[in-house]
C-alpha cells in the first residue's frame, strides 16, 4: 500500500519570501501522480501543482513549484513570493497511474498549516 | 457545468439518526468517491465508484453506505451517526488521467 508522509504540522514564512513544504511517499510502483493541494479556511480544496511520475521536468505553476526526486521519492513545494493568501494547509497527495478500483484512490498526507507574517 | 455539488453544507444530528449526504456531478466522471477529514488524520477515503453500479470500501467504510444508480448521483447514507462520524466529508470525482475535483464539503456534527 502506498503511504505519504508530511513529517512538519506546521510552518511559518515571512511575506514575500520563499518556503519550502516537504512530502515523502512511499510505492512499489513506477507510473504515478503527485499532487499538493491547497486549503483554506473556507474548506475548499484547491490544487495547486500536479506531477506525473513519468515526468523528470519538474512542474511549475506561477509561484509554486516543486523538486520531484523520484528515486528518494520525495515531493516538496517550494512557494515563492509567499503572499498572505497562501495561508492555509497544504496537503500531498498520491495517486495510481494504475487506474483500477481502489488504486484509483488518493492518498492524503496529514498536512501541514502554513502561516504567512506580514 | 456546476463541478461536484454537496449538500448539506452544515449538519448537526443526534446519536442513532440516519441521514443521506448528497453528492452530484455534471462532468460525467467515472470516478467518485468520500473522504472524510479529521484533524492531524489527513483524508481518508469512506467509499469509492468506478462506475455505475459498482462501488467499493475505503479504509473507514464501517457504519456509512452508498449506492451509484446513475454517472452524475454518489449519495453517502449514514445508518445510525454516532459522535466518531463528527467529521468533515468531501465528495471528490475524476478521470483517469486528470486531476480530481473536490466538493465544497459537509461539515457533521454528531452530539
Amino acid at each position: 500500500a502506498q503511504t505519504v508522509t508530511q513529517s512538519q504540522p506546521e510552518m511559518s514564512v515571512q511575506e514575500a519570501e520563499t518556503v519550502t513544504l516537504s512530502c515523502t511517499y512511499d510505492t512499489s510502483e513506477s507510473d504515478y501522480y503527485l499532487f499538493w493541494y491547497k486549503q483554506p479556511p473556507s474548506r475548499q480544496m484547491i490544487l495547486v501543482i500536479r506531477q506525473e511520475a513519468y515526468k523528470q521536468q519538474n512542474a511549475t505553476e506561477n509561484r509554486f513549484s516543486v523538486n520531484f526526486q523520484k528515486a528518494a521519492k520525495s515531493f516538496s513545494l517550494k512557494i515563492s513570493d509567499s503572499q498572505l493568501g497562501d495561508a492555509a494547509m497544504y496537503f500531498c497527495a498520491y495517486r495510481s497511474d494504475n487506474y483500477t478500483g481502489a488504486n484509483s484512490k488518493l492518498t492524503f498526507g496529514k498536512g501541514i498549516t502554513l502561516s504567512v507574517r506580514p | 457545468n456546476a463541478g461536484v455539488t454537496q449538500t448539506p453544507k452544515f449538519q448537526v444530528l443526534k446519536t442513532g439518526q440516519s441521514m443521506t449526504l448528497q453528492c452530484a456531478q455534471d462532468m460525467n466522471h467515472e470516478y467518485m468517491s468520500w473522504y472524510r477529514q479529521d484533524p492531524g488524520m489527513g483524508l481518508r477515503l469512506i467509499h469509492y465508484s468506478v462506475g455505475a453500479g459498482i462501488t467499493d470500501q475505503g479504509e473507514v467504510p464501517n457504519g456509512y453506505n452508498v449506492s451509484r444508480s446513475t454517472t452524475e448521483d454518489f449519495p453517502l447514507r449514514l445508518l445510525s451517526a454516532a459522535p466518531s462520524q463528527t467529521s468533515v466529508y468531501f465528495c471528490v470525482s475524476g478521470t483517469r488521467r486528470r486531476e480530481q475535483y473536490f466538493g465544497p464539503g459537509t461539515r457533521l456534527t454528531v452530539t
